[in-house]
C-alpha cells in the first residue's frame, strides 16, 4: 500500500516557465510534508516543507501548496532553471501512529528543464 | 568532513559474499536511518536507530543486519544476498527520532550490485 504517490514519472519544461510537481497521499495521519531534490550520484537534499496547519509555504523560487481535503500537495518552481533538473521526491510524516518518526516517500518525478 | 558520508560508493558482490556498508555523520544527530532505493520505486525505510538503539525494523530480511556502535556510525552488514537486493542504499540522519520536521540529511548512497 503506497501511502505517498507521485503519478508523473517525468516532467519537461522550458527554462523560465513554471514547473509544477504533484503528490498525493492517503494517510490522514500525515501532518508534515517535505520535498527533496536528488541529483545523480548524490543523496536527496531537503528543499522545502509544509505543516498541515498551513496551505502554502514559499521559499524563493519554490512554493509548496497543500490541499488537505484532497490529500494533495504540489511544488511550484518559478522561474525554472536548467540547474533545477533533478529527481524530486515528495515525503510525508506523522506526529503519531505507525508513521511516527519516519518519512514515507513517493517514487519521485524526474524534472528536466530545457534551455 | 561534514554531513553524512557513506562508503563504499559502489559495491559488487556475489551471493555468497559477506560485506558491510558504512555510514558516518558529523552533524551531532541522534537518529540514523537506512533506506533502500530500487529502480522506479519509492525510498523504502529499512531500519531506524535512535541514540544507538534500534527503534524500527521495517520487516527487512535477516540477510541485512544493521549495527550502530555509537551515535556517529551506522553499518549495514550483508550476507547471502539475492540479485533483487541490488539497489541504492542510502543512510540518513536527523537531530532526533521524530524530528522529521527538520528533514533528514542523506549520504550519497552505496550502489550495490549482487551478481
Amino acid at each position: 500500500d503506497q501511502q505517498v504517490k507521485q503519478n508523473s514519472p517525468s516532467l519537461s519544461v522550458q527554462e523560465g516557465r513554471i514547473s509544477i510537481l504533484n503528490c498525493d497521499y492517503t494517510n490522514s495521519m500525515f501532518d508534515y510534508f517535505l520535498w527533496y531534490k536528488k541529483y545523480p550520484a548524490e543523496g536527496p537534499t531537503f528543499l522545502i516543507s509544509i505543516s498541515s496547519i498551513k496551505d502554502k509555504n514559499e521559499d524563493g523560487r519554490f512554493t509548496v501548496f497543500l490541499n488537505k481535503s484532497a490529500k494533495h500537495l504540489s511544488l511550484h518552481i518559478v522561474p525554472s532553471q536548467p540547474g533545477d533538473s533533478a529527481v524530486y521526491f515528495c515525503a510525508a510524516s506523522a506526529g503519531g501512529g505507525t508513521s511516527y518518526g519516519k518519512l514515507t516517500f513517493g517514487q519521485g518525478t524526474i524534472l528536466t528543464v530545457h534551455p | 568532513e561534514t554531513g553524512v558520508t557513506q562508503t563504499p560508493r559502489h559495491l559488487v558482490m556475489g551471493m555468497t559474499n559477506k560485506k558491510s556498508l558504512k555510514c558516518e555523520q558529523h552533524l551531532g544527530h541522534n537518529a540514523m536511518y537506512w533506506y533502500k532505493q530500487s529502480a522506479k520505486k519509492p525510498l523504502e525505510l529499512m531500519f531506524v536507530y535512535s541514540l544507538e538503539e534500534r527503534v524500527e525494523n521495517n520487516s527487512v530480511p535477516s540477510r541485512f543486519s544493521p549495527e550502530c556502535p555509537n551515535s556517529s556510525h551506522l553499518f549495514l552488514h550483508l550476507h547471502t544476498l539475492q540479485p533483487e537486493d541490488s539497489a541504492l542504499y542510502l543512510c540518513a540522519s536527523s537531530q532526533d527520532w521524530g524530528a522529521q520536521y527538520y528533514g533528514y540529511t542523506f549520504g550519497s548512497g552505496t550502489r550495490l550490485t549482487v551478481v
